[in-house]
């Protein structure tokens, strides 16, 4: 099993709509929460950072940490065709640790 | 700024053949890190640094070296490329924590 669960989709929703993408994992010590956003043939780019459980907006963006559940999601409301893109959830053990452990992205498809 | 900068963005290899990927930072970063990205695998950790002179291993290290010997490179060389290996690879520098990685455009390398 791995540490990190994620739907690899493809998630498919029509402009407008509220998109939800979640992660589940498995090791209890994660503390530190991340969304990466990555477009076709391109590096990925950090979307959201959360530190322990809790909610964090930005912008059309918020994540939530539920470590009870050891559950993470990212919604994005009001989507647009240029967030269509993979969205792939990473958690850490420590802040300064670089074992950054990735989910394997769901992919998402915004149609006008 | 060119933050992260990979080279080559493309190889083909022959099985056997060894190379070098190159990744430069401008950012004075201390943290380093390798990624290879396969389908349905997501980010998978090759080798990291945190400094000039420090490596460590990551979740798959074998068939892969490293050496940090400034705190702007950090490349990674195949010994003795194998189909195995068929992969995208990303460099990353930053910290996995708040400010997360900035990542590379990536290296797609197929061995042959």
């Amino acid at each position: 099993q791995k540490e990190v669960e994620q739907d690899p989709g493809p998630l498919s929703v029509p402009e407008g709509a509220i998109v939800s993408l979640n992660c589940t994992y498995s090791n209890s010590a994660f503390q530190y929460f991340m969304w990466y956003r990555q477009y076709s043939r391109k590096g990925p780019e950090l979307l959201m950072y959360t530190y322990s459980s809790g909610n964090k907006e930005d912008g059309r963006f918020t994540a939530q940490v539920d470590k009870s559940s050891k559950y993470i999601s990212l919604f994005i409301r009001d989507s647009q065709p240029s967030d269509s893109a993979t969205y792939l959830c990473a958690m850490s053990v420590a802040y300064n640790t670089d074992k950054l452990i990735f989910g394997t992205g769901t992919r998402l498809q915004v149609f006008p | 700024n060119a933050g992260v900068t990979q080279t080559p963005k493309f190889q083909v290899l022959k099985t056997g053949q060894s190379m070098t990927l190159q990744c430069a930072q401008d950012m004075n970063h201390e943290y380093m890190s390798w990624y290879r990205q396969d389908p349905g695998m997501g980010l998978r950790l090759i080798h990291y640094s945190v400094g000039a002179g420090i490596t460590d291993q990551g979740e798959v290290p074998n068939g892969y070296n490293v050496s940090r010997s400034t705190t702007e490179d950090f490349p990674l060389r195949l010994l003795s490329a194998a189909p195995s290996q068929t992969s995208v690879y990303f460099c990353a520098s930053g910290s996995p924590g708040r400010h997360g990685y900035t990542f590379g455009s990536g290296t797609r390398l197929t061995v042959v």
